[in-house]
């Protein structure tokens, strides 16, 4: 069974601070890295996405990726109320055929208080 | 600028009726998915196409059947309507190959009696 875990919150930050969203994945030949954002009793909204071992960053935004540990990671620089949602992590695996399919984590509740 | 379009947005049915969630989007992609999002459970797949007359199960497809209408449109139904069913229902989209994202749509919240 593929997963994708995520560690449910809520994850509480105060506004300005850096929010750290972790994931880690099972699939060792996964190939790409998503993360969405989803505001209560809305659809997930996609942030970034990331292939390569690294940093990538995009405004505020920063995904790392270590594939030799299966873990990916959202940080979320001077976080502000707004940010407060739940943050889905998605990955695709090795053995989709091509077809783009997508297994997701549970999500994280990230809260930013004032 | 649609998107992905579903509706209804939300529906009450009784067990054991049947009923059609329809999908559309304008964004020319061969890729379309069905999901469900239930509570703590995250986002479950339950069919997808990826391509227009080609059709495959997902995660959890028992008790749904699809139909990918046209390279726009992607319906699930369900024939006989079960509590176990009560969910929150997206469409999503995407290119076809590579590492593509999939675009969701805005869901549909259904409830069965």
């Amino acid at each position: 069974q593929k997963e994708v875990e995520q560690n449910s919150g809520p994850l509480s930050v105060p506004e300005g601070a850096i929010a750290s969203l972790n994931c880690t994945y099972s699939d060792r030949g996964s190939q790409s890295f998503f993360w969405y954002r989803q505001y209560s009793g809305k659809s997930p909204e996609l942030i970034m996405f990331i292939y390569s071992n690294g940093d990538k960053e995009d405004g505020r935004f920063t995904a790392q990726l270590n594939k030799a540990s299966q873990y990916v990671s959202l940080l979320i620089r001077d976080s502000q109320p707004s940010d407060s949602a739940t943050y889905l992590c998605a990955v695709k695996g090795s053995w989709d055929g091509g077809y783009n399919k997508l297994i997701f984590g549970a999500g994280t509740r990230l809260a930013v208080h004032p | 600028n649609a998107g992905v379009t579903q509706t209804p947005k939300f529906q009450v049915l009784k067990t054991g009726q049947s009923m059609t969630l329809q999908c559309a989007q304008d964004m020319n992609h061969n890729s379309m998915y069905w999901y469900r999002q239930d509570p703590g459970m995250g986002l479950r797949l339950i069919y997808y196409s990826a391509s227009e007359g080609t059709t495959d199960k997902g995660e959890v497809p028992n008790g749904y059947n699809v139909s990918r209408l046209n390279k726009r449109e992607f319906s699930l139904r369900l024939e006989s309507a079960a509590p176990s069913q009560t969910s929150v229902y997206f469409c999503a989209s995407s290119e076809s190959g590579g590492n593509q994202p999939q675009h969701f749509g805005d869901g549909t919240r259904l409830s069965i009696l």
